[in-house]
């Protein structure tokens, strides 16, 4: 089956730091892969598309200068929450979509946690 | 994308069927049902999707209503590593379409 994989699985970092996280499909190439958040006792809530070779399109609310997405390959979304700061400690978890089936499948998501 | 209503949460017995049931009557015929779940601290898993026929795969069976205002998903077996929030969700089947996530059913499976 479509495997996803997200890595780092968790990070701890200081406010003001950045914090880069990758989303790989492993099995499939995905021109589109997508960012959700995710916060305690709280559904998905979908972030940015991110388009490879283009720029990703960010739902209303998400700053994109501070989710800094870059989809380089048909393999590979990153995720970068520059400046972090406590507000920004969530859930973080990738889809990515297969073309041939259209369907989205997920990574294992990233718990980060900013002090 | 359509609305879906879903309950908040069921309980299952172990061994036995479990029947998640999904409105979404306001579905139009372009629409998908899918169905994921996502079990604690983990990513969302896909389970099936449909879009007027029943369907069945190794994990589940999706019974879809005539009129597509409803469906069933259907654990035949549930387990105790069932346990999780089911997410049903409708989409066009488009590339690029996004998902959208409602509360889902936490279904817990009991011994």
């Amino acid at each position: 089956g479509a495997v996803v994989s997200q890595h780092p699985s968790w990070v701890i970092c200081k406010s003001g730091t950045s914090v880069k996280i990758e989303c790989r499909s492993l099995d499939f190439q995905a021109t589109t892969m997508f960012w959700y958040r995710q916060f305690p006792k709280q559904s998905l809530m979908l972030m940015a598309t991110s388009n490879e070779g283009s720029k990703a399109t960010y739902e209303q609310g998400v700053e994109k200068d501070k989710f800094l997405i870059n989809h380089a390959s048909l393999t590979l979304s990153t995720l970068t929450v520059t400046s972090a700061h406590p507000e920004d400690s969530s859930f973080y978890i990738c889809s990515a979509l297969d073309t041939a089936t259209d369907t989205q499948y997920f990574g294992p998501g990233t718990r980060l946690t900013v002090l | 994308d359509a609305k879906t209503t879903q309950p908040p949460s069921m309980d299952c017995a172990e061994g036995r069927a479990a029947n998640l049931p999904c409105n979404h009557s306001t579905i139009s015929g372009n629409e998908y049902v899918y169905w994921y779940r996502q079990i604690h601290s983990q990513g969302p898993q896909y389970i099936i999707h449909g879009l007027k026929n029943n369907e069945t795969n190794e994990m589940a069976s999706l019974i879809i209503t005539e009129d597509r205002k409803s469906s069933t998903l259907i654990l035949p077996h549930a387990t105790l590593r069932d346990t999780a929030v089911y997410y049903c969700i409708v989409r066009v089947k488009a590339a690029g379409n996004k998902l959208t996530f409602g509360g889902g059913t936490r279904v817990l499976v009991k011994p």
